[in-house]
């Protein structure tokens, strides 16, 4: 079973920021966090990763609470091609397999 | 860097007839591939896990003389459907992660391979 649980789904207005939560109670020491997003009928697509520190990149920034139970995903100004389905993940070793939960939903309003 | 290259990308097939899928690391090399299957509107759902140059581990319930996984390379994988039914009509989609890489970075996907069995 996936670790984390995330809502079903989100709306947000296009050039707004999207703030996507996940909460992972039980997250380990040792793992990470992930997300990744899924645009209708193609692979998923890595977005950003972290372990205690918040991270940034081109794409997003996540933010992960202190104690670690729970992280933000926040596309600053969203598209409408940010319309996907959008997984949070943990997982420790390299070679750990993925396991998908159910994700959120994102809708972008126009 | 870290491209997957999935092929085909969509396939119909009559029933009773056998559908290779392949999974190619483009610019690394990859002990482990991970081979998905999703329904319409589902979540992924892992299918097993191709070991190159061993067999491969199948998730709890995935028939492995149905679902024939080879990983003869470090860079190829494929998955072949055998005696395809309609209720395999789904989309594929296969996973790697580069090998010389760290823990820390993220898996690559594949575009993946929408089957539909007629």
């Amino acid at each position: 079973d996936a670790k984390t649980t995330q809502p079903t789904s989100m709306d947000c207005a296009e050039g707004r920021a999207a703030n996507l939560p996940c909460n992972h109670s039980t997250i380990s020491g040792n793992e990470y966090v992930y997300w990744y997003r899924q645009i209708h009928s193609q692979g998923p697509q890595y977005i950003i990763h972290g372990l205690k520190n918040n991270e940034t990149n081109e794409m997003a920034s996540l933010i992960i609470t202190e104690d670690r139970k729970s992280s933000t995903l926040i596309l600053p100004h969203a598209t409408l091609r940010d319309t996907a389905v959008y997984y949070c993940i943990v997982r420790a070793n390299r070679d750990d397999k993925i396991i998908f939960g159910k994700g959120t939903r994102l809708h972008i309003l126009p | 860097g870290a491209v997957v290259s999935q092929h085909p990308s969509w396939v119909i097939c009559k029933s009773g007839t056998s559908v290779k899928i392949e999974c190619r690391s483009l610019d690394f090399q990859a002990t482990t591939m991970f081979w998905y299957r999703q329904f319409p509107k589902q979540s992924l759902m892992l299918m097993a896990t191709s070991n190159e140059g061993s067999k491969a581990t199948y998730e709890q319930g995935v028939e492995k003389d149905k679902f024939l996984i080879n990983h003869a390379s470090l860079t190829l994988s494929t998955l072949t459907v055998t005696s395809a039914h309609p209720e395999d009509s789904s989309f594929y989609i296969c996973s790697a992660s580069p090998h010389d890489r760290g823990r820390s970075y993220g898996y690559t996907f594949g575009s993946g391979t929408r089957l539909t069995v007629v």
